[in-house]
């Protein structure tokens, strides 16, 4: 069966540190991999897909970078953070091609910029 | 664009009572929808979806779906709610079956009292 999993669980930083949040999936070949945030009482954003290794779509403009060395790893990445990148940070994945299928969530990171 | 809505930010019912979350979505063709649960702390779990058919579709946890067209409407129900329902829940439809992104709604927190 696939799983995902997301760590760490739960992270402090300070302002201008850097960041790495690591998702991966089992069970599966070439998904397409989604990273979303949930600001505290907000829906949830679309930051990053990806539909392969190396490629990446960025939804909005941000403080944020993502990459896929392999293809069942996603990494969101930033060189410095900012106090408003604090919020809930979900990785999620699907299979190609099967849009009614849907997500498969991962538990999420609780990020604090302080 | 594709847009999803759902108009109730809080909602608050009492344990055994019926339950009806509204959403509302903005799409061209058939859409495909999704209904998520999530705890606090905690991933997204999916509870129903609709891709076509029966427009009144069966969940896990005793959920359902009814899927509307000429309302535009994909409201979940159930008929008795235990105090473990107390969760948020998205509505969500795919806006692109190149990559099978999901947008989703702002979510209806839903409280439940003794």
């Amino acid at each position: 069966s696939q799983t995902i999993h997301q760590w760490p669980a739960t992270l402090v930083q300070p302002v201008g540190s850097p960041l790495s949040l690591e998702c991966t999936v089992e069970g599966t070949s070439n998904p397409n991999l989604y990273w979303y945030r949930q600001a505290a009482g907000r829906g949830l954003q679309l930051l990053f897909y990806s539909v392969g290794i190396g490629q990446i779509s960025s939804e909005v403009p941000q403080n944020l970078s993502a990459s896929r060395p392999q293809d069942r790893q996603f990494i969101l990445s930033s060189k410095k953070l900012l106090l408003s990148d604090s919020g809930f940070y979900l990785c999620a994945w699907s299979k190609q091609g099967a849009g009614a299928g849907g997500y498969t969530f991962g538990s999420g990171t609780r990020l604090t910029v302080v | 664009a594709q847009s999803v809505t759902q108009p109730d930010i809080h909602i608050t019912v009492s344990e055994g009572a019926s339950l009806e979350l509204r959403c509302n979505y903005s799409y061209g063709a058939t859409p495909y929808l999704f209904w998520y649960v999530q705890s606090p702390g905690q991933g997204l779990q999916l509870l129903l979806k609709y891709f076509s058919g029966d427009t009144l579709v069966q969940g896990i946890k005793g959920f359902e779906a009814e899927f509307k067209r000429s309302q535009s409407s994909f409201n979940l129900r159930k008929p008795s709610v235990h105090w473990s329902d107390a969760a948020e829940y998205f509505c969500a439809v795919v806006s692109n079956f190149g990559n099978e992104k999901l947008t989703f709604g702002t979510g209806t927190r839903l409280t439940i009292i003794p």
